[in-house]
């Protein structure tokens, strides 16, 4: 079966940068996109972009260019994503997705369990 | 700062009916990008409910269905139960030229078993 599993909790101080991991398992890792979406506390959802396992192609959210970077590792099936310049408003939890459909086009049939990034100042 | 505008609350009692709706514009929904369901349970990851406007996953039950007219789509559940109580979020794509494009969000509903 379909599992992502995500990294531990994080706290951070305002100014620093947070990475999280997302492993994937029971499938074959390069034929679907993965997404990362955040969920501030008490917040709706919040897309942040895509990465293309198979090509290491993103695309972000404009509001997140130029501070967020996704990768990925085919060798662990894992894929990261890294959020820089931290304030408090980007304390939330973190999710990865994993996407049926195309590039910008699609659904999220399988979800990390997500990681709680804790900023502080 | 989402594009799909939800209603923040429903409810209903064990057995009713209840609708959940999600606006969209020109951009998403009405330019005729699909729409998806999906239920967070407190403290839990969103699970897929409805895709691609109106089909339900293996393991959904039928008491839940969705539709979509032109720029707007609806989330029914029927005979309402104890374990729907939880969060609801509709998800599109927006083809604009500004900072929404991508996948959007709705804003959520929050249904409760009265």
């Amino acid at each position: 079966q379909v599992q992502l599993v995500q990294s531990g909790a994080e706290v951070k101080k305002a100014g620093a940068s947070a990475k999280v991991s997302c492993k994937a398992s029971g499938y074959t890792f390069t034929l679907y996109y993965m997404h990362w979406v955040r969920q501030a506390p008490g917040q709706g959802l919040e897309w942040m972009g895509i990465i293309n396992p198979s090509g290491a192609t993103t695309t972000y959210a404009q509001k997140f260019q130029g501070r967020v970077t996704m990768t990925r590792d085919t060798s662990t099936s894992t894929v990261y994503m890294e959020l820089t310049s931290l304030t408090s408003e980007d304390t939330a939890v973190y999710y990865c997705a994993r996407a049926q459909g195309s590039t910008l086009e699609g659904f999220f049939d399988n979800w990390g369990q997500g990681t709680l990034v804790t900023v502080s100042s | 700062q989402s594009v799909l505008t939800q209603p923040p609350s429903v409810s209903g009692a064990p057995g009713q009916r209840v609708t959940i709706s999600c606006t969209g514009s020109s951009s998403n929904i009405g330019a005729g990008h699909d729409v998806h369901w999906y239920k967070q349970l407190p403290g839990a990851n969103p699970k897929l409910l409805i895709y691609d406007n109106s089909k339900r996953p293996s393991g959904v039950p039928d008491r839940f269905s969705g539709s979509k007219s032109g720029a707007s789509a609806s989330l029914a559940i029927t005979g309402l139960q104890a374990e729907d109580e939880a969060d609801y979020y509709c998800q599109s794509s927006d083809s604009s030229l500004t900072a929404s494009r991508g996948f959007v969000f709705g804003t959520g509903t929050r249904v409760t078993v009265l």
